[in-house]
This record gives C-alpha cells, sequence and structure tokens, in this order.
C-alpha cells in the first residue's frame, strides 16, 4: 500500500487531455514539494515535473503539473502514442522522514 | 550531459552482501544530494536511501536501516551502497539518483538460493 495515492489506470484518444491524480496528507504533499516521473517499458524514471509544475529541460509543455492541498496532479495535453506509459508521484514525507512514491498509473492511448 | 552508471548487481543467496557502486559525470558531484531508488519486477519504485553532500547526513527506508549503508567519495565522484543480510524482497533493480532528479539505467540484484 503506497503512502501516495494514484489511479492504477488513465486512458485517452490522441489528441485528447489526460490528468491524473496523487492524493497525500499534510505531513507529505500538504508540506513538500511533488515531482512527477514517467517510465517506459524497461527504462529508468524520467523526470517530467520538479517542485509541483516546473518542467526541466527538453520536457514538452504538453505536459504541466499542479498542486492543491494535499494533492498534485499532472495533465498531459495533446496527448500522443508515445505518452503511453507509467507515471509516478513522490514527495518527501517528514513523518516518515523518507520519500515517499505513488503506485503509478499506467496511461493508455487508445 | 548528466550520467550516471551504475555497477555491481549480482545474484546472491539470502544473508548475503553486496557492494553497488555509482559513477557520476556532467555535474557538480560534490554539490547535490544523492538517492538510490529500488524497483521490485513488475512494481512500483521505492526510495532506499539517500546522502547530504558531504555525506554528513544519510537517511534510509525502514525497511533496509541496520543493513544498508550509502557512502560517497566526492573525489572519486562516487556513491556507494553497501547491502547485508539480503532477503528475497531486495531483490530489485537499483538506480542511482541526482537528488531525486535525474536516475541511470540501473543494475539488477537478485537475492535467491
Amino acid at each position: 500500500q503506497s503512502v501516495l495515492t494514484q489511479p492504477p489506470s488513465a486512458s485517452g484518444t490522441p489528441g485528447q487531455t489526460v490528468t491524473m491524480s496523487c492524493s497525500g496528507s499534510s505531513s507529505n504533499i500538504g508540506t513538500s514539494s511533488v515531482n512527477w516521473y514517467q517510465q517506459l517499458p524497461g527504462a529508468a524514471p524520467k523526470l517530467l515535473i520538479s517542485n509541483n509544475y516546473q518542467r526541466p529541460s527538453g520536457v514538452p509543455d504538453r505536459f504541466s503539473g499542479s498542486r492543491s492541498g494535499t494533492s498534485a496532479s499532472l495533465a498531459i495535453s495533446g496527448l500522443q502514442s508515445e505518452d503511453e506509459a507509467d507515471y509516478y508521484c513522490v514527495a518527501w514525507d517528514r513523518s516518515l522522514a523518507a520519500w515517499v512514491f505513488g503506485g503509478g498509473t499506467k496511461l493508455t492511448v487508445l | 550531459e548528466v550520467q550516471l552508471v551504475e555497477s555491481g548487481g549480482n545474484l546472491v543467496q539470502p544473508g548475503g552482501s553486496l557492494r553497488l557502486s555509482c559513477t557520476a559525470s556532467g555535474f557538480s558531484f560534490s554539490s547535490y544530494w544523492m538517492s538510490w531508488v529500488r524497483q521490485a519486477p513488475g512494481k512500483g519504485p521505492e526510495w532506499v536511501a539517500n546522502i547530504k553532500q558531504d555525506g554528513s547526513e544519510k537517511q534510509y527506508v525502514e525497511s533496509v536501516k541496520g543493513r544498508f549503508t550509502i557512502s560517497r567519495d566526492n573525489a572519486k565522484n562516487s556513491l556507494y551502497l553497501q547491502m547485508n543480510s539480503l532477503r528475497a524482497e531486495d531483490t530489485a533493480v537499483y538506480y542511482c539518483g541526482k537528488d531525486m532528479e535525474v536516475w541511470g539505467k540501473g543494475t539488477t540484484v537478485t537475492v535467491s538460493s
């Protein structure tokens, strides 16, 4: 059971906008920044969003992040087939003194 | 370009030990926290440990406390993970990370008799 809760799956058609959530508590998302990662099959996780909404160099602006209270969201606009992957959120938990990941959302592009 | 290359993964028996290494390049290694994250087959990532820039502060996930030790050598741009008393549940791909941002390709640890 992951400390951060993500829906196990999401789907959309090419061109659509898909939003996925990451729910936590006051000891993690409520007081800490959230990072989002994309993981393609057989590859290492790749940073998509840091500090809730910042995109590293090279990440398309189709990807955007936000945080409100104890939840965070990742939105992907203009969905493309190559976006099909697993997406994970992570945040520092001050009670556990540990980084905690969500269980991941598997995105399917129909 | 940031590069992180892990090594040292292997098949080891339960109760055994293994030392993972990570060689970093493309950034000022001594200026960053460094981390180890692992991913068991078919599961999501799990943070294992991290270490402050000068090695003065180390943090571990509860399940590895007392068994794993993270260390670094800033002169060699290298990060290490000493893993003792290994268990089947430690089987995973282990990734070295620049803070919690960039990851290497990983090294595989399999604990099995």
